[in-house]
């Protein structure tokens, strides 16, 4: 089945420890997006991708950095995490920008001890 | 600032029972709607998608736009205690990403 993937589902890491939460897609869509949810609150945008074209949040923190090698995946990394930053990490894609629905992976629980 | 507005509940209904969601947005230019439902420790699973005023209808839910009020509604019938989740409410502004609402908790008390 086509599908978004993300690994690995939970990680946990040090305070400061850099680490590397990845998002494959079977499903050939040209946008990817990186996700930020904390309990009880909403996604937060971190950052998209249309095809190589990188788009930042204008609030997302200089801590967190993406890279897009190819179609089919893209990478979250959080430089020096900070207690702060745990977190569900959600990647979802979308065929286009305009009017397309978002399919999300089954998210990266972030643990910062 | 482009917003939108869920309450955050909990919404409590009877099994069997219709369940009402509501949300509402800030800007009359916003284009589609999107309703996903997430359970306790999982990521959002679309529901329902709708882009014209009126009602949109699959199986037991039922997504109701009406873009002069800017709100948007999603109907469950017939509530099962498996659509006890988070039910979020998301726009599209026309600016190439979703804003989502914080969510309203439902539970389906059997």
């Amino acid at each position: 089945d086509a599908m978004v993937i993300q690994n690995p589902r939970y990680q946990v890491t040090q305070f400061g420890k850099p680490v590397t939460l990845s998002c494959s897609q079977t499903l050939n869509h040209n946008v990817m997006y990186w996700y930020q949810q904390k309990s009880s609150q909403a996604p937060k945008l971190l950052f998209h991708y249309y095809d190589k074209d990188f788009n930042n949040e204008a609030d997302t923190p200089d801590n967190f950095q993406s890279r897009r090698p190819n179609t089919s995946f893209c990478f979250l990394d959080i430089r020096s995490p900070g207690l702060g930053d745990a977190a569900m990490y959600l990647c979802a894609t979308s065929r286009d920008r305009s009017r397309e629905t978002q399919y999300f992976g089954p998210g990266t629980r972030l643990l910062v001890l | 600032q482009k917003e939108v507005e869920q309450n955050s509940g909990p919404l409590s209904v009877p099994e069997g029972a219709i369940a009402s969601l509501n949300c509402t947005y800030s800007d009359r230019g916003s284009q589609s709607f999107f309703w996903y439902r997430q359970y306790s420790g999982k990521s959002p699973e679309l529901i329902m998608f709708i882009y014209s005023n009126g009602d949109k209808e699959d199986g037991r839910f039922t997504a109701q736009l009406n873009k002069a009020s800017q709100y948007v509604s999603l109907l469950i019938r017939d509530s099962q205690p498996s659509d006890s989740a988070t039910y979020l409410c998301a726009v599209n502004f026309g600016n190439e990403k979703l804003t989502f609402g914080t969510g309203t908790r439902l539970t389906i008390i059997p």
